[in-house]
C-alpha cells in the first residue's frame, strides 16, 4: 500500500484568496488524483496529474481555477484559485497503489471553508 | 458513462449483527473494478474491499464480503458482527482501469449501535 501525507488538514480562508493542498507519497507512483467532495455529496474526479506533463482536467474544472503542480513522482499540489464560499468542500489526492496498481488509496484530504 | 446507485442512504444496525449495503451500477465494460469505501467522520476514504469483474469469486475480507453479480449489475457489502467503529459513510465505486477515474455512488451512512 501507500502513505499518503495531505496537508493542511483543515483550513478556513476568505473569499477571493488561494489555498494551495499538498500531496506527499512515501514511494514514486506514475499518477496522482485530485478530488473534491461537496458536503453532504459523494466524490468528484478534478483532476489527473502525471509527473513531467500538464494535469488532465475533468469536465467542469478548469486550470485557471484549480492550478495542479506535480515536480516529481513522490510529490503534487492543488491550489484552489479566488475563491468563492461554493469551494468549501474535503479536496482529496488518491494514488495507485505502487506494487497493485489495481487498488487505489487516498490520503486524509483537506477540509476547506471559504467565508 | 458509468453509473454508480446507492439506493440506501442511511441504515443501521446493532452492535453484533449483519448488515448488507446495496451497489448496483451500470458499465458497457467487460473488465473492471469495483471497490467498497469507508469515510468515517475523519474524512479518510479507507478501501474496504476490492472485486475484480473477472473473477467468479466473491471477495472476502476479514469481516466483509461482497455478493457479485455481474449479470444483475449488483455488487452488495457484507458486514458480519458489525462493530462501532464500523459506523461511517460507505461509497460503492466503479473503476474501469488503470488511470482512469473512480466513479462513486451516492454513499450510504452507517450506524452501529450499542
Amino acid at each position: 500500500s501507500a502513505v499518503i501525507s495531505q496537508k493542511p488538514s483543515r483550513d478556513i480562508c476568505q473569499r477571493g484568496t488561494s489555498l494551495t493542498i499538498q500531496c506527499q507519497v512515501d514511494s514514486q507512483v506514475t499518477m496522482m488524483f485530485w478530488y473534491r467532495q461537496q458536503p453532504g455529496q459523494s466524490l468528484t474526479l478534478i483532476a489527473t496529474a502525471n509527473q513531467g506533463s500538464e494535469a488532465t482536467y475533468e469536465s467542469g474544472f478548469v486550470i485557471d481555477k484549480f492550478p495542479i503542480s506535480r515536480p516529481n513522482l513522490t510529490f503534487s499540489t492543488l491550489t484552489v484559485s479566488n475563491m468563492s464560499p461554493e469551494d468549501s468542500s474535503i479536496y482529496l489526492c488518491s494514488v495507485e497503489d505502487p506494487t497493485d496498481n489495481e487498488k487505489l488509496f487516498f490520503g486524509s484530504g483537506t477540509q476547506l471553508s471559504v467565508l | 458513462a458509468q453509473t454508480v446507485t446507492q439506493s440506501q442512504p442511511e441504515m443501521s444496525v446493532q452492535e453484533a449483527e449483519t448488515v448488507t449495503l446495496s451497489c448496483t451500477y451500470d458499465t458497457s465494460e467487460s473488465n473492471y473494478y469495483l471497490f467498497w469505501y469507508k469515510q468515517p467522520p475523519s474524512r479518510q476514504m479507507i478501501l474496504v474491499i476490492r472485486q475484480e469483474a473477472y473473477k467468479q469469486q466473491n471477495a472476502t475480507e476479514n469481516r466483509f464480503s461482497v455478493n457479485f453479480q455481474k449479470a444483475a449489475k449488483s455488487f452488495s457489502l457484507k458486514i458480519s458482527d458489525s462493530q462501532l467503529g464500523d459506523t461511517a459513510m460507505y461509497f460503492c465505486a466503479f473503476w474501469k482501469t488503470s488511470g482512469s477515474r473512480l466513479t462513486f455512488g451516492e454513499g450510504t451512512q452507517l450506524t452501529v449501535n450499542p
